[in-house]
């Protein structure tokens, strides 16, 4: 199975920062590579597909980038409903495997 | 508006079974794969099975490999997965979810709201 290790698990920030959260994957998996945002007690919600797809309806300023083993979430202004947990997912092959996740937090 | 609505969860003793099913709505459900992702109490989410849209393919992870059956019924746009030999750790929600498999692509683009599964003594 293709493991995806992200980091941070955790992360603390502010409205208005900036944040990066990373994926790495055991091997390649081209860009192949999928980031949903889950709030306490929600379903999860898909942000970015194909490694850098805007997801439609998603703000701009969720963007992804990465190719291969090594992929990034980046959050440009955080806003307040922005806080929530991040999961990585990879779709190259079966079985379709997510990340630990990254809880990002006041 | 497009919708997909979980059903059949509850509370099961160990060995048990139980079918859940989703309903689905607003969109062409025969054109769409579809899968059942998990999760775990305070934990993260666990893909555990897909199908594709004419049911050509199954998959399953290797976790609940020959306990559970996805199966799919265009003409009803639903979903279902009957779950046989439920163990404590199979205790999760359940979300039903669209994978549009455009251009090659696969990715999880409509989550229903989940369905509770139980499994204790």
């Amino acid at each position: 199975d293709i493991q995806l290790t992200q980091s941070p698990s955790s992360l603390s920030a502010s409205v208005g920062d900036g944040v990066i959260i990373t994926c790495r994957a055991s091997q390649s998996i081209s860009g192949y590579l999928n980031w949903y945002q889950q709030k306490p007690g929600k379903a999860p919600k898909l942000l970015i597909y194909a490694a850098s797809s805007l997801q439609s309806g998603v703000p701009s300023r969720f963007s992804g980038s990465g190719s291969g083993t090594d992929f990034t979430l980046i959050i440009s202004s955080l806003q307040p409903e922005d806080f929530a947990t991040y999961y990585c997912q990879q779709s190259y092959r079966t079985p379709y495997t997510f990340g630990q996740g990254t809880k990002l937090e006041i | 508006e497009v919708h997909l609505v979980e059903s059949g969860g509850g509370l099961v003793k160990p060995g048990g079974s139980l079918r859940l099913s989703c309903a689905a709505s607003g969109f062409t459900f025969s054109s769409y794969s579809v899968n059942w992702v998990r999760q775990a109490p305070g934990k993260g989410l666990e893909w555990v099975s897909s199908i594709t849209s004419s049911s050509s393919y199954i998959y399953y992870a290797d976790s609940i490999k020959g306990r559970f059956t996805i199966s799919r019924d265009n003409a009803k746009n639903a979903l279902y997965l009957q779950m046989n030999s439920l163990r404590a750790e199979d205790t999760a929600v359940y979300y039903c979810v669209r994978d549009p498999s455009y251009g090659g692509l696969r990715y999880f683009d409509l989550w229903g709201r989940g369905t509770l599964v139980t499994v204790s003594s």
